[in-house]
C-alpha cells in the first residue's frame, strides 16, 4: 500500500530564509508525486508534480521539488519565504491513472518577521 | 477561470440529521472524488466516480453514506443520520482520467454535528 510521511509537523522560517519541506513516500512502482498548499479555510492548491524525466520539477510561486528514487523522497523547496507562504503543505502519490491521492499529514508553514 | 464549487461551505446540524453536500467539478473533468480532513486522520478518501460511476467508495462508512452523481455536472455527498464524529472538512476534487492530469480541489465544505 502507498504511504506518504511528512515528517516535520510544524516548521517556523524566517522571512527571506530558505525553506525545505520533506517527504518521504512508499510505494512500489513509479510514483505520481504532488504537493498541495492549504491556506486556513481554502482548498488545496496544488503547487508541482512529478510524473517522469528532470527529478527538480519547479511549480508556482517559486517553489520546486526534487525527486530522489534512492531515497524515496520528494522535498519541497524555496529559496526565499515570504509571509504569504505560511500555509499547510500537503505532499501526495497516487498511481497512473488520475486515482485517488494519498496525502501525508501536513506540515504547517509559519513564517517570522 | 474554471473551479470546482462547492455547497454549502458551512453547515451546522444536530445529531441525527441528513445532511447533503453538493459539488459542482470543473465542466469537462470526467473524475470526482471525495476527500475527508480532520485532525486525527487527515485528508482521506471516501470515494470516487468517474464518467459518473462509482470506482471506489470503500472510505465511506457504508450504513450512513452515499455518494452519487445524478449527472457529469453534479455530485452528492449524504449522511444520514449524522453523528458528531462526522465533523470534519469535506473536499470535492475532479480531474480527466488520464495519467498525467491533476485533480483540482474545491474550497470545502466544513460540517459540525452537535
Amino acid at each position: 500500500a502507498q504511504s506518504v510521511t511528512q515528517p516535520d509537523i510544524h516548521i517556523t522560517v524566517s522571512e527571506g530564509a530558505s525553506l525545505e519541506l520533506r517527504c518521504n513516500y512508499s510505494y512500489g512502482a513509479t510514483p505520481y508525486l504532488f504537493w498541495y498548499v492549504q491556506s486556513p479555510g481554502q482548498g488545496l492548491q496544488l503547487l508541482l508534480k512529478y510524473f517522469s524525466g528532470d527529478t527538480l520539477v519547479q511549480g508556482i510561486k517559486g517553489f520546486e521539488a526534487e525527486f530522489k528514487r534512492s531515497q524515496s523522497s520528494f522535498n519541497l523547496r524555496k529559496p526565499s519565504v515570504h509571509w504569504s507562504d505560511a500555509a499547510e503543505y500537503f505532499c501526495a502519490v497516487r498511481n497512473s491513472g488520475n486515482t485517488p491521492l494519498v496525502f501525508g499529514k501536513g506540515t504547517r508553514l509559519s513564517v517570522i518577521a | 477561470d474554471a473551479r470546482v464549487t462547492q455547497t454549502p461551505r458551512d453547515k451546522v446540524t444536530e445529531m441525527g440529521q441528513e445532511v447533503t453536500m453538493r459539488c459542482q467539478p470543473i465542466l469537462g473533468h470526467n473524475t470526482v472524488f471525495w476527500y475527508r480532513q480532520t485532525m486525527k486522520q487527515g485528508l482521506e478518501l471516501l470515494a470516487y466516480f468517474r464518467n459518473r460511476a462509482p470506482l471506489d467508495d470503500s472510505g465511506m462508512p457504508k450504513d450512513r453514506f452515499s455518494a452519487e452523481m445524478p449527472d457529469a455536472t453534479l455530485a452528492t455527498l449524504k449522511i444520514q443520520p449524522s453523528e458528531p464524529r462526522d465533523s470534519a472538512v469535506y473536499f470535492c476534487a475532479s480531474g480527466l482520467g488520464g495519467t498525467t492530469d491533476t485533480q483540482y480541489f474545491g474550497p470545502g465544505t466544513r460540517l459540525t454535528v452537535l
